[in-house]
């Protein structure tokens, strides 16, 4: 069974560029959960997409957005880069038949020049 | 609101020797708890988790936790510590009688385990 996968591996942005991360769950996953590991603060939660809605999302400013598609794949999108959203951004999957254990990618290495 | 303790930055242990890594929690109600694995420039890997029944939940790679409710202490523990298990540990927990609105974790900050051979 194929695990969650997520691309790029790294991204490389200026100030006030955008930038999108791209994330695949594992099959038969129908809730995408994204959070961030910035050096210092630990693992922080983003955004929660269940079954093509956003459920719930921490405490980051509306720059942070995403999607999540039919497929259940899932975008995030960050806008108007600041040097502080330099991270290691980990996408996460869990599927509704076994009780909330969430499976990582290997996340995305975003970093903001 | 819910929230994790991993009162120690790092471990350090002796290769064979037994290591225990610390978590406490807080939840409102009945927790659910779960320990991940993180080698360096990696996600996080599964490891192993408490949703009812046996205090003493066994996990990946040897690895086992218990679950105590009067202290609030969810501790990693393996009996014989391999250089291999050196990486980075995070406790979490999610409230079972959480809403739709919150089933995301909330992470202790992380303990950075070495195994000295």
């Amino acid at each position: 069974e194929a695990g969650v996968t997520q691309s790029p591996t790294h991204l490389i942005k200026t100030r006030g560029q955008q930038a999108t991360l791209r994330c695949s769950p594992i099959s038969g996953h129908t809730s995408v959960y994204w959070y961030q590991q910035a050096l210092g603060l630990g693992l922080q939660f983003l955004l929660w997409y269940d079954e093509g809605e956003e459920r719930n999302r921490g405490n980051f400013p509306p720059r942070f957005s995403g999607r999540q598609f039919p497929n259940y794949s899932s975008e995030l999108n960050v806008n108007a880069l600041e040097l502080e959203d330099s991270a290691l951004y980990l996408c996460a999957s869990s599927s509704p038949r076994v009780v909330d254990t969430q499976y990582f990618g290997p996340g995305t290495r975003l970093t903001v020049l | 609101a819910q929230s994790v303790a991993q009162p120690e930055d790092q471990v350090n242990v002796a290769e064979g020797n037994p290591l225990t890594v610390k978590c406490t929690y807080s939840v409102s109600g009945n927790p659910y708890l779960f320990w991940y694995v993180q080698y360096p420039n990696r996600g996080l890997q599964f490891l192993l988790k408490y949703i009812t029944g046996d205090n003493l939940v066994k996990g990946s790679y040897g690895f086992e936790a218990e679950f105590n409710k009067s202290q609030t202490s969810f501790h990693l523990k393996k009996p014989s510590a391999l250089v291999s298990d050196s990486a980075l540990y995070f406790c979490a927990v999610r409230d079972s009688i959480s809403s739709g609105s919150a089933r995301q974790l909330t992470f202790g900050s992380g303990t950075q385990l070495t195994v000295l051979p």
